[in-house]
């Protein structure tokens, strides 16, 4: 069974860093496309970007580049996303998700993660 | 990047009866179309890829229809455990975009 296990949810200040996680399993963790996915109640759904566990190949959305990392450790079949330097606007609900197969449709999808970002 | 418009976005609609959703890309995407639902506190569920290829386990009286720029999701015998927010996605360009839903109420 395919299985995405996010981190658990962070509340930081702004300025702060942070990175979280996402542990896949029941399948070859190296061969799909995980992608993440932001949600707020303003702005709804948004993808951030996607990475192939294979080689680390990664695309970003333009509105997130820069402002975001995604990266895996393939060992430990686990993605992340990092941010740098926190704003308030950052705060939001985080998924990952796996596509169903070589396609950009995503069957599978993590608990999500929390940031809150607040002074 | 591609803008993907709902409406309504909020439909209200009595159990039994027939709930019809709609899409619009900015661009064309073809056939590039998936539907997801979500439930509050819940990730998307994938309902429907290709615009109207039922994903596995979305039950019958799902159906998707459209190409191009319209595209259009019906339920059709609503369930108490189909009102919740539906959500469009195309896949046809980066970035991949999301419409900004459609929420499905009790009448």
């Amino acid at each position: 069974e395919v299985q995405l296990v996010q981190s658990r949810g962070e509340v930081k200040k702004p300025g702060e860093s942070v990175k979280i996680s996402c542990k896949a399993s029941g399948y070859h963790f190296g061969s799909y496309w995980i992608a993440w996915v932001r949600q707020t109640p303003g702005k709804g759904l948004e993808w951030i970007g996607i990475i192939y566990p294979g080689d680390s190949e990664s695309r970003y959305n333009p509105s997130f580049q820069g402002q975001v990392t995604i990266s895996v450790d393939k060992s430990g079949s686990t993605a992340y996303l990092q941010w740098n330097t926190l704003r308030a606007s950052d705060t939001a609900t985080f998924y990952c998700a796996r596509p169903l197969d070589s396609g950009n449709t995503f069957a599978y999808w993590g608990q999500g993660t929390v940031v809150t970002v607040s002074s | 990047e591609i803008v993907m418009t709902q409406s309504p976005a909020t439909l209200s609609v009595s159990p039994g009866e027939r709930a019809t959703l709609s899409c619009r890309a900015s661009q064309s995407i073809s056939y590039n179309l998936a539907w997801y639902q979500q439930k509050p506190g819940q990730p998307p569920r994938l309902l429907i890829n290709v615009a109207s290829a039922r994903a596995t386990g979305t039950p019958a009286r799902f159906s998707g229809s459209g190409s191009g720029t319209e595209f259009t999701l019906t339920i059709n015998g609503l369930q108490s455990e189909d009102f919740a927010v539906y959500y469009c996605q195309q896949y046809n360009n980066w970035p991949l975009t999301f419409g900004g839903g459609t929420k499905v109420e009790i009448k």
